[in-house]
């Protein structure tokens, strides 16, 4: 299975500043995609990066706020814009592995916002 | 919109008994169904999954089933041991990466 690395595993940020997320996967996939996950709750999809051109944003999710970046197939960054408390979250990474449609994730991102 | 709904929220089992986590989708045209086990501090591991064509699946004590018509699907552990606590989440796809994902099962395996 393909392995999702992330960085940095945990921060914490000061109200208005933003925090750039990484994500290198170690073979070749097919989508990339980020995930919130709120304290205690599910995962609820963020956008789908889309290799050298604007990711698709799910309802509720906007550029300005997370703009995404992939500019190879194997790397991608997420930015949380202008943060505020309500940002304080889970920020997974996940991707489909080439020939192989199953989804795996990194170990995540723990933002917590003062 | 799409939804899956799963129960229990909690779940509390002695070692050695079995566990087992329901999962009801409302998309018809949902085809696969991977189930997560998440740790603490970690991000979520796929564990098992099951495609639309088969009715149950299994690998080692873990095991899962679907029914199509009813549109609910099944996490199965047997023989638990106290590694298995974790949060299980279940997930229902539809097209080629549209997934939703349940609310969640906190399962404490007691020793």
């Amino acid at each position: 299975s393909a392995v999702i690395s992330q960085k940095p595993s945990r921060d914490i940020c000061q109200r208005g500043t933003s925090l750039t997320i990484q994500c290198q996967v170690d073979s070749q996939v097919t989508m990339m995609f980020w995930y919130r996950q709120q304290p205690g709750q599910s995962l609820t999809l963020i956008a789908t990066a889309n290799q050298g051109s604007e990711a698709t944003y799910e309802s509720g999710f906007v550029i300005d706020k997370f703009p995404i970046s992939r500019p190879n197939l194997t790397f991608s960054t997420l930015t949380v814009s202008n943060m505020s408390p309500e940002d304080s979250s889970i920020y997974l990474c996940s991707a489909t592995e080439t020939g192989v449609e199953k989804l795996f994730f990194g170990s995540g991102t723990q933002l917590s916002v003062l | 919109g799409e939804n899956v709904e799963q129960h229990p929220s909690t779940l509390s089992v002695q070692e050695g008994d079995s566990a087992v986590i329901k999962c009801t989708y409302s998309d018809s045209a949902s085809n696969y169904f991977p189930w997560y086990k998440q740790e603490l501090g970690k991000g979520p591991q796929l564990i098992i999954d099951i495609r639309s064509n088969v009715g149950e699946k299994k690998d080692q004590r873990i095991a899962v089933t679907l029914n199509k018509t009813a549109k609910h699907f099944s996490l199965h552990i047997t023989e638990t041991q106290p590694e298995d606590s974790a949060v299980y989440f279940c997930a229902a796809r539809s097209g080629t990466y549209k997934y939703i994902f349940g609310t969640g099962t906190r399962l404490k395996v007691l020793a």
